[in-house]
């Protein structure tokens, strides 16, 4: 399936590195979100972009920080990460908000 | 409380058995509900949306109970390609306005075993 897409798949990185992570969707949705997974934890929102724009910002990190330069793309760029951020990193969009949300495959993140 | 809350489970059930889970909720103006898979270590799929009419899409049955908030989905004839783990989502609130939100359970482990 290539409705939501994810670049890289996996990473790893130092925690003087800087790295981004991109999202692309060919589905004509209208919003896009950044959730973070980690392990035995629920589904945790970062990012919420409508029409392009930040409607959401769910008390993340200066560390991270995302950009929607279009409807189909959204980015997290990220720099002096801790070890605790390593997780996996969806990327999902819907059209609308609070409709069912389709995601793309992940970003499995390890932070050393 | 939980805004959504799953028996995490793990649920050990034989090939053709029925299993059903449960989901609670909080907030009695949420609208929209729905159930995703997510396979170790995949992201989450959409599985099916809950109607207030329940819904059934091959042996997968969905049921919302507004009055004791809750939605369930039963398996019947479970397979080896069931095993996954079973997300609960419910929207926040109304659509009016910004309360459009999509709140997540932790998830129901179901293993399917030969």
């Amino acid at each position: 399936e290539t409705g939501v897409t994810q670049t890289p798949r996996h990473l790893v990185m130092g925690m003087t590195n800087k790295k981004s992570l991109k999202c692309e969707q060919h589905l004509g949705h209208n919003a896009m979100y950044w959730y973070k997974q980690s392990a035995k934890k629920p589904l945790e929102l970062m990012f919420v972009y409508s029409l392009e724009e930040r409607v959401e910002n769910n008390s993340v990190p200066s560390r991270f920080s995302p950009e929607c330069p279009n409807s189909s793309h959204l980015f997290l760029h990220l720099h002096t990460l801790q070890p605790e951020d390593s997780a996996l990193y969806l990327c999902a969009s819907s059209q609308g908000r609070g409709f069912e949300q389709y995601f793309g495959p992940g970003t499995r993140l390890t932070v050393t | 409380r939980k805004e959504v809350e799953q028996d995490p489970g793990p649920f050990n059930v034989p090939e053709g058995a029925t299993v059903a889970f449960n989901c609670t909720y909080s907030n009695s103006a949420s609208q929209s509900f729905f159930w995703y898979r997510q396979d170790c270590r995949k992201e989450p799929k959409l599985l099916m949306s809950v109607y207030s009419s329940g819904n059934e899409d091959g042996r997968f049955t969905a049921q919302l109970n507004r009055a004791s908030q809750y939605i369930s989905l039963l398996i019947r004839d479970s397979k080896l390609s069931d095993s996954a783990t079973y997300l609960c989502v419910v929207n926040r609130g109304s659509y009016a306005g910004n309360n459009r939100k999509l709140i997540w359970g932790l998830g129901t482990s179901l293993a399917v075993n030969p």
